[in-house]
């Protein structure tokens, strides 16, 4: 079945700095999502791409659907410690389930 | 703006028991997805229903059932549950009909199984 490489799987960064993180698929998807989770919560939509090639901005974050179609990154400028939390990008290619990536830990160092 | 809403917010059963999980989708909302994450783990799909008939089908046992109701609410039914079952359930809810979807998911149902 489909797999997502998600990487990095974590990041210790200080406050203030901005990260990257992309996902890698080994199929097309033809929408890519990223989510953000806390611990023991449900996964939060930050972004979703629908097109190859799309670069779409929320905030600080900003994400983009690579034109090969099987892979997206994410990234946060300027991090506060609310980014805190694991990210998840996620793809589908038509209605139907979602694949997850495997997830990124983000801490901020004080 | 409503969000999904999943009862309960916690479980905790013993290993051969029931339980069952129900999930409101945001209004509108034709398409209900339900999900299972283990700790440390990414969600895993588990089933879908799409107006009120069952779309796809993860890795869900056969131990488990569900459904979708005409008010579009879902629930998930758990039997003869075992300590592997402990994890976190999510339900997300899309509305396909309008368009390129999107998944908003619920806090989720943390099930303990002792």
């Amino acid at each position: 079945g489909q797999q997502l490489n998600q990487s990095p799987q974590s990041m210790f960064i200080q406050e203030g700095e901005d990260v990257s993180m992309n996902c890698t698929s080994s199929s097309i998807f033809n929408t890519w999502l990223w989510y953000k989770q806390d611990p023991g919560e449900g996964p939060v939509l930050l972004i979703a791409l629908y097109k190859a090639g799309e670069l779409t901005s929320n905030g600080r974050l900003t994400a983009q659907f690579g034109i090969t179609r099987k892979d997206s990154f994410l990234n946060i400028s300027a991090s506060i410690p609310s980014d805190v939390g694991i990210y998840f990008c996620a793809g589908h290619l038509g209605n139907e389930k979602l694949t997850f990536g495997t997830g990124t830990r983000l801490t901020i160092i004080p | 703006a409503a969000g999904v809403i999943q009862s309960p917010r916690h479980l905790i059963k013993e290993k051969r028991e029931t339980a069952t999980l129900k999930c409101y989708p945001i209004p509108r909302h034709d398409t209900v997805y339900w999900y299972q994450q283990g700790p440390g783990q990414d969600p895993q799909f588990l089933i879908s229903f799409y107006e009120k008939m069952q779309s796809d089908k993860g890795s869900i046992p056969d131990r488990f059932s569900a459904q979708q109701f005409s008010d579009y609410h879902s629930e998930l039914n758990m039997s003869s549950l075992e300590l592997g079952d402990s994890a976190l359930y999510f339900c997300a809810s899309s509305y396909l009909a309008g368009g390129p979807e999107t998944q908003y998911f619920g806090p989720g149902t943390r099930l303990l199984v002792l």
